[in-house]
Protein backbone atom coordinates (compact mmCIF):
# COMPACT_ATOMS: atom_id res chain seq x y z
CA UNK A 1 0.00 0.00 0.00
CA UNK A 2 1.08 3.44 -0.77
CA UNK A 3 -0.83 4.87 2.09
CA UNK A 4 -1.77 8.42 1.50
CA UNK A 5 -0.31 10.28 -1.29
CA UNK A 6 -0.34 14.09 -1.72
CA UNK A 7 0.53 16.17 -5.05
CA UNK A 8 2.28 18.66 -6.09
CA UNK A 9 4.77 18.63 -3.03
CA UNK A 10 5.72 21.87 -3.78
CA UNK A 11 4.12 25.27 -5.65
CA UNK A 12 4.25 28.17 -5.66
CA UNK A 13 1.39 30.45 -6.51
CA UNK A 14 0.51 34.23 -7.42
CA UNK A 15 -2.22 36.40 -5.66
CA UNK A 16 -5.79 35.59 -7.38
CA UNK A 17 -4.80 31.90 -8.85
CA UNK A 18 -6.90 29.08 -8.02
CA UNK A 19 -5.31 25.55 -8.03
CA UNK A 20 -6.37 21.87 -6.64
CA UNK A 21 -4.43 19.81 -4.30
CA UNK A 22 -4.65 16.61 -4.70
CA UNK A 23 -4.85 13.42 -1.74
CA UNK A 24 -5.61 9.69 -2.34
CA UNK A 25 -5.44 7.14 -0.22
CA UNK A 26 -5.32 3.21 -1.00
CA UNK A 27 -6.04 1.91 2.38
CA UNK A 28 -9.76 1.73 2.02
CA UNK A 29 -10.26 4.65 5.19
CA UNK A 30 -13.85 6.08 5.06
CA UNK A 31 -12.41 9.19 7.20
CA UNK A 32 -10.27 11.69 5.06
CA UNK A 33 -9.13 15.22 6.58
CA UNK A 34 -7.40 18.07 5.17
CA UNK A 35 -5.06 20.54 7.62
CA UNK A 36 -2.77 23.73 7.28
CA UNK A 37 0.33 23.58 9.24
CA UNK A 38 1.90 27.48 9.69
CA UNK A 39 5.60 27.40 10.61
CA UNK A 40 5.59 26.49 14.61
CA UNK A 41 2.03 25.63 14.92
CA UNK A 42 -0.36 22.50 15.54
CA UNK A 43 -2.07 21.39 12.76
CA UNK A 44 -5.41 23.56 11.78
CA UNK A 45 -7.97 21.15 10.39
CA UNK A 46 -9.44 22.83 7.37
CA UNK A 47 -12.15 20.67 6.06
CA UNK A 48 -13.17 16.60 6.70
CA UNK A 49 -15.21 14.41 5.27
CA UNK A 50 -16.76 10.97 6.88
CA UNK A 51 -17.12 9.12 3.62
CA UNK A 52 -18.04 9.58 0.07
CA UNK A 53 -20.76 12.48 -0.65
CA UNK A 54 -20.15 14.41 2.81
CA UNK A 55 -18.34 17.19 4.18
CA UNK A 56 -18.02 19.22 6.79
CA UNK A 57 -16.31 22.51 7.75
CA UNK A 58 -13.81 22.53 10.11
CA UNK A 59 -12.06 25.58 12.27
CA UNK A 60 -10.68 27.18 9.50
CA UNK A 61 -12.38 26.50 5.72
CA UNK A 62 -12.60 29.92 4.98
CA UNK A 63 -10.97 29.94 1.11
CA UNK A 64 -11.50 26.62 0.56
CA UNK A 65 -13.25 24.11 -0.93
CA UNK A 66 -13.66 20.03 -0.86
CA UNK A 67 -15.27 17.27 -2.62
CA UNK A 68 -15.40 13.64 -1.94
CA UNK A 69 -16.83 11.72 -4.70
CA UNK A 70 -14.78 8.54 -4.12
CA UNK A 71 -13.88 6.78 -1.19
CA UNK A 72 -10.20 7.53 -2.34
CA UNK A 73 -9.96 10.93 -2.76
CA UNK A 74 -10.38 14.12 -1.42
CA UNK A 75 -9.20 17.06 -3.76
CA UNK A 76 -8.48 20.64 -1.57
CA UNK A 77 -9.38 23.12 -3.72
CA UNK A 78 -7.99 26.80 -3.19
CA UNK A 79 -9.87 29.90 -4.96
CA UNK A 80 -8.34 33.27 -5.04
CA UNK A 81 -5.10 32.50 -3.54
CA UNK A 82 -3.94 35.03 -0.88
CA UNK A 83 -0.71 35.22 0.72
CA UNK A 84 -2.55 34.33 4.55
CA UNK A 85 -3.22 30.76 2.42
CA UNK A 86 1.05 29.96 2.64
CA UNK A 87 1.48 26.99 4.37
CA UNK A 88 1.80 22.77 4.24
CA UNK A 89 -1.01 21.18 3.57
CA UNK A 90 -1.46 17.96 5.14
CA UNK A 91 -3.96 15.19 3.85
CA UNK A 92 -4.99 12.24 6.56
CA UNK A 93 -7.45 9.43 6.61
CA UNK A 94 -8.33 7.27 9.76
CA UNK A 95 -10.50 3.99 9.66
CA UNK A 96 -13.46 4.86 11.36
CA UNK A 97 -15.39 4.83 14.73
CA UNK A 98 -13.41 1.96 15.57
CA UNK A 99 -9.61 3.20 15.56
CA UNK A 100 -9.26 6.58 15.06
CA UNK A 101 -5.49 7.17 14.61
CA UNK A 102 -4.86 9.71 11.77
CA UNK A 103 -2.33 8.53 8.88
CA UNK A 104 -1.04 11.37 6.90
CA UNK A 105 -0.07 12.23 3.81
CA UNK A 106 3.77 13.74 3.09
CA UNK A 107 2.45 16.95 2.75
CA UNK A 108 2.27 19.92 -0.04
CA UNK A 109 4.92 22.90 0.33
CA UNK A 110 2.03 25.81 -0.82
CA UNK A 111 3.55 29.45 -1.22
CA UNK A 112 1.20 32.47 -2.56
CA UNK A 113 3.04 35.57 -3.73
CA UNK B 1 -9.12 29.81 20.62
CA UNK B 2 -6.90 27.34 21.24
CA UNK B 3 -8.38 24.29 23.32
CA UNK B 4 -5.61 22.01 23.89
CA UNK B 5 -2.33 23.41 25.33
CA UNK B 6 1.09 22.21 25.20
CA UNK B 7 4.38 23.23 27.61
CA UNK B 8 6.88 23.78 26.82
CA UNK B 9 7.05 24.58 22.93
CA UNK B 10 11.04 23.92 22.76
CA UNK B 11 13.01 21.52 24.71
CA UNK B 12 16.83 21.69 24.40
CA UNK B 13 18.41 18.47 25.88
CA UNK B 14 21.58 16.74 26.27
CA UNK B 15 21.54 13.33 24.68
CA UNK B 16 20.76 10.73 27.80
CA UNK B 17 18.78 13.39 29.69
CA UNK B 18 14.91 12.74 29.98
CA UNK B 19 12.31 14.99 28.65
CA UNK B 20 8.37 15.27 29.29
CA UNK B 21 6.23 17.59 27.13
CA UNK B 22 2.72 18.22 28.89
CA UNK B 23 -0.65 18.42 26.85
CA UNK B 24 -3.86 20.45 28.84
CA UNK B 25 -7.42 20.55 27.59
CA UNK B 26 -9.92 23.61 28.88
CA UNK B 27 -12.58 20.24 28.76
CA UNK B 28 -12.93 17.13 29.42
CA UNK B 29 -11.68 14.83 26.16
CA UNK B 30 -12.71 11.24 24.94
CA UNK B 31 -9.76 10.14 23.98
CA UNK B 32 -6.17 11.85 23.11
CA UNK B 33 -3.60 10.87 20.79
CA UNK B 34 -0.06 11.55 20.16
CA UNK B 35 1.79 12.14 17.15
CA UNK B 36 5.74 12.82 16.44
CA UNK B 37 6.75 14.71 13.44
CA UNK B 38 10.26 14.94 12.29
CA UNK B 39 12.05 17.59 11.12
CA UNK B 40 10.50 18.48 7.27
CA UNK B 41 8.74 15.57 7.40
CA UNK B 42 4.49 14.40 7.91
CA UNK B 43 2.87 13.70 11.75
CA UNK B 44 3.18 9.88 12.25
CA UNK B 45 0.77 8.28 15.05
CA UNK B 46 2.29 7.15 18.21
CA UNK B 47 -0.39 6.07 20.73
CA UNK B 48 -4.02 6.85 21.33
CA UNK B 49 -5.15 6.76 25.54
CA UNK B 50 -8.81 6.58 26.44
CA UNK B 51 -9.52 5.82 29.65
CA UNK B 52 -8.60 8.13 32.82
CA UNK B 53 -5.32 7.60 34.27
CA UNK B 54 -4.30 5.02 31.73
CA UNK B 55 -0.54 4.86 31.65
CA UNK B 56 1.35 3.18 28.19
CA UNK B 57 4.29 2.44 27.25
CA UNK B 58 6.55 1.91 23.97
CA UNK B 59 9.98 1.00 25.27
CA UNK B 60 11.48 4.64 26.40
CA UNK B 61 8.02 6.57 25.90
CA UNK B 62 5.40 6.67 28.86
CA UNK B 63 2.29 8.43 28.16
CA UNK B 64 -0.47 9.09 30.68
CA UNK B 65 -3.96 10.35 30.36
CA UNK B 66 -5.21 12.46 33.53
CA UNK B 67 -7.73 11.27 36.04
CA UNK B 68 -10.22 13.83 34.75
CA UNK B 69 -9.35 13.15 30.66
CA UNK B 70 -8.23 16.98 30.70
CA UNK B 71 -4.42 16.60 30.55
CA UNK B 72 -1.51 13.96 29.54
CA UNK B 73 1.96 13.98 29.17
CA UNK B 74 4.53 12.12 27.15
CA UNK B 75 7.44 11.39 28.85
CA UNK B 76 10.99 10.13 26.85
CA UNK B 77 13.70 8.51 29.17
CA UNK B 78 16.94 9.02 28.31
CA UNK B 79 16.81 10.61 24.98
CA UNK B 80 18.56 10.03 22.03
CA UNK B 81 19.18 11.70 18.63
CA UNK B 82 16.57 9.70 16.75
CA UNK B 83 14.04 11.24 19.46
CA UNK B 84 14.32 14.69 17.03
CA UNK B 85 11.02 16.35 16.48
CA UNK B 86 7.97 17.75 17.24
CA UNK B 87 5.59 16.25 19.33
CA UNK B 88 1.85 17.01 18.94
CA UNK B 89 -1.20 15.79 21.40
CA UNK B 90 -3.93 16.06 20.07
CA UNK B 91 -7.04 16.04 22.29
CA UNK B 92 -10.85 14.21 20.87
CA UNK B 93 -13.57 16.28 22.34
CA UNK B 94 -17.56 14.80 22.32
CA UNK B 95 -17.86 16.24 19.22
CA UNK B 96 -15.73 14.01 18.02
CA UNK B 97 -12.94 16.39 16.32
CA UNK B 98 -9.52 16.16 16.71
CA UNK B 99 -7.24 19.09 18.26
CA UNK B 100 -4.15 19.74 18.39
CA UNK B 101 -1.56 21.03 20.31
CA UNK B 102 0.86 23.48 19.17
CA UNK B 103 3.45 20.69 19.64
CA UNK B 104 6.83 20.92 21.53
CA UNK B 105 10.11 20.57 19.55
CA UNK B 106 13.03 18.48 21.05
CA UNK B 107 16.17 18.78 20.36
CA UNK B 108 18.97 16.65 21.56
CA UNK B 109 22.34 17.41 21.17
CA UNK B 110 24.71 14.13 21.50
Amino acid sequence: NAGVTQTPKFRILKIGQSMTLQCTQDMNHNYMYWYRQDPGMGLKLIYYSVGAGITDKGEVPNGYNVSRSTTEDFPLRLELAAPSQTSVYFCASSPGTSSLEQYFGPGTRLTVT
Amino acid sequence: GQQVMQIPQYQHVQEGEDFTTYCNSSTTLSNIQWYKQRPGGHPVFLIQLVKSGEVKKQKRLTFQFGEAKKNSSLHITATQTTDVGTYFCAGRRNTGKLIFGQGTTLQVKP
